[in-house]
């Protein structure tokens, strides 16, 4: 069965950085795309980016724009989440997921466990 | 940005019964319009896609209805299993594509 397994969250201080890393298995990696969603305590989901299948295009949304870098290695069936320059609106829960592509755009059909990130000083 | 907003934000509802939950888009989104159901500790788990197709497993008392920027998701019969948070996305054109902010449904 489809799975994903995150780890690499914790506690930082403002200013600081995490790299999120996504394991998938059961499914052939490298024919999907991925994403990195977020929520934050008590509130709704929020995308925050993807990468394709090749690592050729990836996209971000605004609040993480500049700070937060994806990327992948089908090699290793991971997809990665570099974190920079966090901020305490970055407090969140940060799933990974697989994405279902439909002309431009994206649901997410799996999703990994969540891994809790918390900038706090 | 597309936004999307739920109503109610809590349903409460008694086990048989049926819950019908909204979904408005602050522009058409056509029937690009996904659910999703989250539990407590638990990452979201998607329910529909094109806003009426059933994903994979999920059982008939889920319907998806609506196009363009109302939609709605009924359950019927409820049961125990089915008391959580419900979620709506959008992924009508690029990104961001959006969530809304929920809509608990409870035990009345």
């Amino acid at each position: 069965q489809v799975r994903l397994v995150e780890s690499g969250g914790g506690l930082v201080q403002p200013g600081g950085s995490l790299r999120l890393s996504c394991v998938g298995s059961g499914f052939t990696f490298g024919d999907y795309y991925m994403s990195w969603i977020r929520q934050a305590p008590g509130k709704g989901p929020e995308w925050v980016s993807y990468i394709d299948r090749r690592r050729n295009y990836t996209n971000y949304a605004d609040s993480v724009k500049g700070r937060f870098t994806i990327s992948r290695d089908n090699a290793k069936n991971s997809v990665f989440l570099q974190l920079n320059s966090l901020r305490g609106d970055d407090t969140a829960i940060y799933y990974c997921a697989r994405d279902r592509r439909f002309d431009s755009g994206a649901y997410f059909d799996y999703w990994g466990q969540g891994i809790l990130v918390t900038v706090s000083s | 940005e597309i936004v999307m907003t739920q109503s109610p934000a809590t349903l409460s509802v008694s086990p048989g019964e049926s819950a019908t939950l909204s979904c408005r888009a602050s522009q058409s989104v056509n029937n690009n319009l996904a659910w999703y159901q989250q539990k407590p500790g638990q990452a979201p788990r998607l329910l529909i896609s094109g806003a009426t197709t059933r994903a994979t497993g999920i059982p008939a008392r889920f319907s998806g209805g609506g196009s363009g920027t109302e939609f709605t998701l009924t359950i019927s019969s409820l049961q125990s299993d089915d008391f959580a948070v419900y979620y709506c996305q959008h992924y009508s054109n690029w990104p961001p594509w959006t969530f809304g902010q929920g809509t608990k449904v409870e035990i009345k």
